[in-house]
């Protein structure tokens, strides 16, 4: 089945520092990608929508100066917090759908990033 | 408005019992699908079952079915013979329009507790 594969799966680093987090579909080309967040017993809250080739769609309220995001190829879009602040410790996660299928297609997720900024 | 409205913060279930968890959603839309996921505490999501808005029989998968009332705008998600495995977080999703490039937006979640 479909594989997303999230990189790194947790992060640990001191405030003012920039990290990036990559999400690859590992069997499968995937036009657009979708990056969430997700608090503690929350829902998760899409972030943005990231199209290969082109500039990221953020939702409202999302900085995107803050958080960079970047979809070079069709199996890898990047999502870099920029100089991180214990405010944006979360879990962020990625999800991918390939470009065939109908409307029946899920989108399958990465495993997660949990990012913890001291 | 919420698009997604899942009611129940937390349910309780003895292993082999059923359960219900409820989902109603708001749209304007035709063409919209609704999704299960399950999100143990790993932290994964895991796609349990799927309906899409044309669909007029319910999804079933495994011991997952759907309960499916669009008039009611409504999507609750059965789960048969509980497990102790089944313990984690549900969130209901829907994607309008129902196409490659629409986000998931997704409810608040329940968190489901299986006893022995």
């Amino acid at each position: 089945g479909a594989v997303v594969s999230q990189h790194p799966s947790r992060v640990i680093c001191k405030s003012g520092t920039s990290v990036k987090i990559e999400c690859r579909s590992l069997d499968f080309q995937a036009t657009t990608m979708f990056w969430y967040r997700q608090f503690p017993k929350q829902s998760l809250m899409l972030m943005a929508t990231s199209n290969e080739g082109s500039k990221a769609t953020y939702e409202q309220g999302v900085e995107k100066d803050k958080f960079l995001i970047n979809h070079a190829s069709l199996t890898l879009s990047t999502l870099t917090v920029t100089s991180a602040h214990p405010e944006d410790s979360s879990f962020y996660i990625c999800s991918a759908r390939g470009t065939g299928g109908g409307g029946n297609q899920p989108q399958h997720f990465g495993d997660g990033t949990r990012l913890s900024i001291l | 408005a919420q698009k997604i409205t899942q009611t129940q913060p937390g349910m309780f279930v003895q292993e082999k019992e059923a359960v219900t968890l409820d989902c109603t959603y708001d749209t304007s839309d035709q063409s919209y699908g609704l999704f299960w996921y399950k999100q143990p505490s790993s932290g994964e999501m895991i796609f349990l079952i799927y309906q899409g808005s044309y669909d007029e029989q319910n999804a079933t998968e495994g011991r997952y079915s759907l309960n499916f009332q669009k008039a009611r705008k409504s999507a609750n998600l059965v789960i048969s013979a509980s497990q102790l495995g089944d313990s984690a977080m549900y969130f209901c999703a829907m994607r309008e329009p129902n196409q490659a490039g629409t986000a998931l937006i997704f409810g608040k979640g329940t968190t489901l507790s299986v006893s022995s």
